[in-house]
């Protein structure tokens, strides 16, 4: 049964730059959270897709982007990159269940901005 | 809002000793609560979580948790630690209607041989 699966595992950007961030869910799953963990901290929530459409959001600005094609696999842009972008991104999947959903991570793609 | 608190940032105990890590959640209704851990580099990895019912929990690796709800406390203990436990771990809590994780800030393990 493949878990979370993330790509790349790891880039490296340049200021202003833009990027893609990429996942597949674990088997059966049907929902797709990101989260940024910077170094040292917890991870903050990004968004969250169900259905394709975004679920809900955090406390993130508008140049944090996302995208879930109908296999359920999502995608993570962010444009206009900052240094403060650099951080661990990790993905995470559930299956909808009523409210008790139990989210399964990925490995992660640490991103680094020059 | 919802929040976690982890106090104690970093832990070192010995092989064989027992270990108790704390967290604390500030939520209004009964919260839905997960331990996960992190290895160097690693994505993190489900412990044991808490929806309702028993308030202590059993997970992998010979974790448990409970779930105190006078103390909104939930500790993480272990009765004895192997090195293979140095890690991070982080507690949070889910609340509700809103299915996003809240992390407390996380605590780092070290065992010592």
């Amino acid at each position: 049964d493949a878990g979370v699966t993330q790509s790349p595992t790891h880039l490296i950007k340049t200021r202003g730059q833009q990027v893609t961030l990429r996942c597949s869910p674990k088997s059966g799953h049907d929902t797709v959270s990101w989260y940024q963990q910077a170094l040292g901290q917890g991870p903050q929530f990004i968004f969250q897709y169900y259905e394709e459409e975004e679920r809900q959001r955090g406390n993130f600005p508008d140049r944090f982007s996302g995208h879930q094609f109908p296999n359920y696999s999502s995608e993570l842009n962010v444009n206009a990159l900052l240094l403060g972008d650099s951080a661990l991104y990790l993905c995470a999947s559930s299956l909808v269940q009523g409210y008790q959903e139990t989210q399964y991570f990925g490995p992660g793609t640490r991103l680094l901005v020059l | 809002a919802q929040s976690v608190t982890q106090p104690d940032i970093h832990i070192t105990v010995s092989e064989g000793a027992s270990l108790e890590l704390r967290c604390n959640y500030s939520y209004g209704a009964t919260p839905y609560l997960f331990w996960y851990v992190q290895s160097p580099g690693q994505g993190l990895q489900l412990l044991l979580k808490y929806f309702s019912g028993d308030t202590l929990v059993q997970g992998i690796k010979g974790f448990e948790a409970e779930f105190k709800r006078s103390q909104s406390s939930f500790n993480l203990r272990k009765p004895s630690v192997h090195w293979s436990d140095a890690a991070e771990y982080f507690c949070a809590v889910e609340g509700g209607a809103t299915n996003k994780l809240i992390f407390g800030t996380g605590t780092l393990l070290a065992v010592q041989p």
